[in-house]
């Protein structure tokens, strides 16, 4: 079965420093997907960036960036330059897209979250 | 227009109560999602409808039952509340193995 693991329960940097946020996932699957989604206290869910995992190029969006590393299962969120309004939960999630495994169809794993705070 | 919208946001109820929480999407997606947010933000998820079928139905209590109308909508039931169904709920749709829109939550609070 596959597991997301965030070991950082919070974090809390300065606005305008850079922080990141680690991840690391157990699966013996070569084709997924992994997410970033961040929960802001307005509590909405919202994607933040997304990697496939035969794609060896990092995802970036803005602001935010990964480092997948494949081999190792590890899936980090970088955030440069913070913002107050990046404070927020931060969760990892896992997606297969092996069809073979029914449960797995559609599915996201998701860890138990990292709760950023960004102070002025 | 909002794309994955949930009825109430809040929802306060007495212990043995049946309430249901509504969900639409207008993304067109096909697959439809319920997900449980304990007081902890542990996202557990509980049900999830492609077309109108049941495909993941996780272990939650038989009090829950999600009735899809269409693929549109996936609405949740539960009967008789008790004090442990207090949580977030979220619905999310998605397009086959794409990422998951979600809603922005039903907040109930079994009193």
């Amino acid at each position: 079965a596959q597991t997301v693991t965030q070991s950082q329960p919070e974090m809390s940097v300065q606005e305008a420093e850079t922080v990141t946020l680690s991840c690391t996932y157990d699966t013996s699957e070569s084709n997924y997907y992994l997410f970033w989604y961040k929960q802001p206290p307005s509590r909405q869910m919202i994607l933040v960036i997304r990697q496939e995992a035969y794609k060896q190029q990092n995802a970036t969006e803005n602001r935010f960036s990964v480092n997948f590393q494949k081999a190792a299962k590890s899936f980090s969120l970088k955030i440069s330059d913070s913002q107050l309004g990046d404070t927020a939960m931060y969760f990892c999630a896992f997606m297969s897209l092996d069809y073979s495994l029914k449960d797995s169809n559609y599915q996201l794993i998701w860890g138990a979250g990292t709760k950023l705070i960004i102070k002025p | 227009d909002t794309a994955v919208s949930q009825t109430p946001k809040y929802l306060v109820t007495q212990m043995g109560n049946d309430k249901s929480i509504k969900c639409e999407q207008n993304l067109g997606h096909d697959t439809m999602y319920w997900y449980k947010q304990d007081s902890k933000k542990f996202l557990k998820i509980m049900f999830s409808y492609n077309n109108k079928e049941l495909i993941i139905n996780e272990t939650v209590p038989n009090r829950f039952s999600p009735k899809s109308p269409d693929k549109a909508h996936l609405n949740l039931h539960i009967n008789s509340l008790e004090l442990g169904d207090s949580a977030v709920y979220f619905c999310a749709s998605s397009q086959d193995q794409g990422e998951q829109f979600f809603g922005p939550g039903t907040r109930l609070t079994v009193l």
